[in-house]
């Protein structure tokens, strides 16, 4: 089955004890993902990474770290994680291709909360 | 900026009639694409339009584009219960790139 995965679902830890949110993909897409969603400002993208090895800085990168180094794994790092990063977290991936902007297939979330 | 806008924010109709949700953005786009969210899960792909294409159909939605407006619409025929959920409109230019807008919310009260 075509899916993505994330883990932790549910996270709760305290500011700064660093926490790694894996995503994983079985699609061979090039392009992966990562958003936060939050009441009233929907959804944000943090970074996203068009291939292995290139990684791009979204809308809100600050306080977060990515890698790529396996095309079917994108991991979101929070080296020291705050209250405000207390969100939930989406992983995405997708194709791509010349025409830009194809569908895109969304991990579960995962809901993290820094005390 | 590209973010998609929807309008209205929240909806509420009875289960049978149809809603129509909008989506305005700002810049050129190769396409725009809509999804759906059921509460607190992951977003799950409804239709893409492409900036050349004017009406698309697929099953009982139908997506509009106005790039001279740069708007589009999603009209949700004959609802039911189950599409009760948020919905967003996502314009993307060549980068591959989703702008979400901040959602739309339809409840379809049985």
């Amino acid at each position: 089955e075509a899916q993505v995965t994330q883990n932790p679902r549910y996270l709760i830890t305290v500011t700064g004890k660093k926490l790694t949110v894996t995503c994983s993909q079985n699609m061979n897409h090039e392009y992966m993902s990562w958003y936060r969603q939050d009441p009233g400002l929907g959804l944000r993208q943090i970074y996203y990474s068009m291939n292995v090895e290139v990684t791009d800085k979204g809308d809100v990168p600050e306080g977060y770290k990515v890698s790529r180094k396996e095309k079917r794994n994108f991991p979101l790092i929070l080296e020291s994680p705050s209250p405000n990063q207390t969100s939930l977290y989406f992983c995405a991936s997708s194709r791509t291709g010349s025409s830009g902007g194809h569908e895109q297939f969304f991990g579960p979330g995962t809901r993290l909360t820094v005390l | 900026s590209q973010q998609g806008e929807e309008d209205p924010q929240a909806l509420s109709i009875q289960e049978g009639e149809n809603a129509t949700m909008n989506c305005s953005y700002k810049t050129s786009i190769n396409n725009l694409q809509w999804y759906r969210q059921n509460s607190g899960r992951g977003l799950v792909h409804l239709i893409l339009i492409r900036s050349n294409e004017r009406e698309k159909h697929s099953g009982r939605l139908r997506v509009t584009l106005d790039t001279s407006k740069k708007s589009s619409s999603l009209l949700i025929t004959a609802s039911r219960a189950a599409d009760t959920a948020s919905y967003f409109c996502a314009p993307t230019g060549g980068n591959n790139r989703l702008a979400f807008g901040k959602g739309n919310q339809v409840v379809v009260i049985p």
